[in-house]
């Protein structure tokens, strides 16, 4: 079965370091791309950017840029998302999914980490 | 970008048809061809219904439709059933970016 496994709820407080992960399985995991999706409370869904593992190319949204970094480790097949310094705006659900290399939708999601940062 | 614009809510009974819009401008959504919609029920993680405007992924219902006319794309469900109720979010893939709308609210009379 096709599939992405996020990482567990984390509670941290304010400038707080984070790295979140999604681990897929049983597909290659070189040959997709996979994006991070923010959704705050009650909110739409925000594209952060995107990571292709087999190269490590990475793309940031211009709202995202500097503010996250998107890395991958393919000899676990994990993807991450990471923060150097929380801010409580940064409380959000936080959704890995996936994009056929050569296809612009994504068609795999994992089931979503929630991020709360409160002091 | 900003989203795309999406009604925040709409609502229809059993057995009939709603429309879902998804408006953007044309350099993030008319000159493309590449539109998606998600399903995300309460507590759940969104799910891929449509994609290049009007395609089905296997195992998507055929009550779900895509359509796309200049800088608006379009989702029709037909036979409206109880288990339509969630949100729905189109998503359109301009060049080295991605745009959401803000997610409409459909709700099951």
């Amino acid at each position: 079965e096709v599939q992405l496994v996020q990482s567990g709820a984390e509670v941290k407080e304010p400038g707080e370091s984070l790295k979140i992960s999604c681990k897929g399985s049983g597909y290659s995991f070189t040959n997709y791309w996979i994006g991070w999706v923010r959704q705050m409370p009650g909110q739409g869904l925000e594209w952060m950017g995107i990571i292709y593992p087999g190269d490590s190319d990475t793309r940031y949204s211009p709202s995202f840029q500097g503010q996250v970094t998107i890395s991958a480790d393919r000899s676990i097949n994990t993807a991450y998302l990471q923060w150097s310094g929380l801010k409580v705006s940064d409380s959000a659900m936080y959704y890995c999914t996936r994009r056929p290399t050569g296809t612009r939708t994504f068609d795999i999601w994992g089931q979503g980490t929630m991020v709360t940062v409160s002091s | 970008q900003s989203a795309l614009t999406q009604p925040a809510s709409v609502s229809g009974s059993p057995g009939q048809s709603i429309t879902i819009s998804c408006t953007g401008t044309s350099s993030d959504l008319g000159d493309y061809k590449y539109v998606s919609w998600y399903q995300q029920h309460p507590g759940k993680a969104p799910r891929l219904l449509i994609y290049d405007v009007s395609n089905r992924p296997s195992g998507v219902s055929t009550r779900f439709s895509g359509s796309k006319s200049g800088n608006t794309a379009s989702l029709t469900i037909s036979g409206l059933q109880a288990e339509d109720e969630a949100d729905y979010h189109c998503g359109s893939y301009p060049p080295s970016t991605t745009v959401f709308g803000g997610g409409t609210k459909l709700t099951v009379l």
